[in-house]
C-alpha cells in the first residue's frame, strides 16, 4: 500500500508566477484535503476535495484552486503568487465512510516566492 | 470559531524524563481531538485521537493523552522520552476525524528538545 505522495518536493517562484502542486492518494482513498503549513506555524486547511468537487474551504481566496481528478489524485494551483505564499503545502487523502475517515498526510511541497 | 491553543513553543527535557505537552481547545459542539508529530522535513503523523469513551487515550509511540472536557483540555503525555521523540507536536480539533468541511484546525506547536 503506497503512502500519500506529493510534488515537487522544492520549488522556488517569483512573485506573479503560478503554481501547480500534485498529490497522489493513499491507495482507497476518495478525499484529498490541501493545508498550508507557514514556517512556525501549524498547518491551515485550504480546502477538501471529494468526488471531484470541492467539499468545504478555510479561509484562502479564490486565486487558491484545486481539482481532484478520477483517479482521486489531485492539484493545487494558486494565482498571482505573493511572497506570504512561502510555505509547506501539505496534502491528506482520507476514506470518506459515515463522518470520514482519518487524514495520512504526505510530506508536503515547499514553495518558496521571491 | 474552534480554535486550538499551544502555550508552550518550546519545551526541553531530559532523556529518560516525563513529558506532558498542554493544548487547550475552544469547539462549539462535542469534537474529535488530535496530536500530530512532526519530523524535520516531514509530513504529520497521527500519534492519538480522541472522540468519545476513555478519556485517557493510548497513542502510538508510547503517548497517551487525556480528555478533561471541564478544562477544555486534550494533553500530551510520555513517562519517559527518547533522543527520537524531538520533533514538532501539533494539537488538533476537527467535527470529523478528517476534519469534514471546515478541515481540522491545528495548534501552532510546541517545539520538543531531547537534552542527552
Amino acid at each position: 500500500e503506497t503512502g500519500v505522495t506529493q510534488s515537487p518536493t522544492h520549488l522556488i517562484k517569483t512573485r506573479g508566477q503560478q503554481v501547480t502542486l500534485r498529490c497522489s492518494s493513499q491507495s482507497g482513498h476518495n478525499t484529498v484535503s490541501w493545508y498550508q503549513q507557514a514556517l512556525g506555524q501549524g498547518p491551515q486547511f485550504i480546502f477538501q476535495y471529494y468526488r471531484e468537487e470541492e467539499n468545504g474551504r478555510g479561509n484562502f481566496p479564490p486565486r487558491f484552486s484545486g481539482l481532484q481528478f478520477p483517479n482521486y489524485s489531485s492539484e493545487l494551483n494558486v494565482n498571482a503568487l505573493e511572497l506570504d505564499d512561502s510555505a509547506l503545502y501539505l496534502c491528506a487523502s482520507s476514506r470518506r465512510q459515515g463522518s470520514g475517515g482519518e487524514l495520512f498526510f504526505g510530506e508536503g511541497s515547499r514553495l518558496t516566492v521571491l | 470559531a474552534q480554535s486550538v491553543t499551544q502555550p508552550d513553543i518550546h519545551i526541553t527535557v531530559s532523556e529518560g524524563a516525563s513529558l506532558e505537552l498542554r493544548c487547550n481547545y475552544s469547539y462549539g459542539a462535542t469534537p474529535y481531538l488530535f496530536w500530530y508529530v512532526q519530523s524535520p522535513g516531514q509530513g504529520l503523523q497521527l500519534l492519538l485521537k480522541y472522540f468519545s469513551g476513555d478519556t485517557l487515550v493510548q497513542g502510538i509511540k508510547g503517548f497517551e493523552a487525556e480528555f478533561k472536557r471541564s478544562q477544555s483540555s486534550f494533553n500530551l503525555r510520555k513517562p519517559s522520552v527518547h533522543w527520537s521523540d524531538a520533533a514538532e507536536y501539533f494539537c488538533a480539533v476537527g467535527a470529523t476525524l478528517g476534519g469534514g468541511a471546515d478541515g481540522l484546525t491545528f495548534g501552532k506547536g510546541t517545539h520538543l528538545i531531547i537534552q542527552p
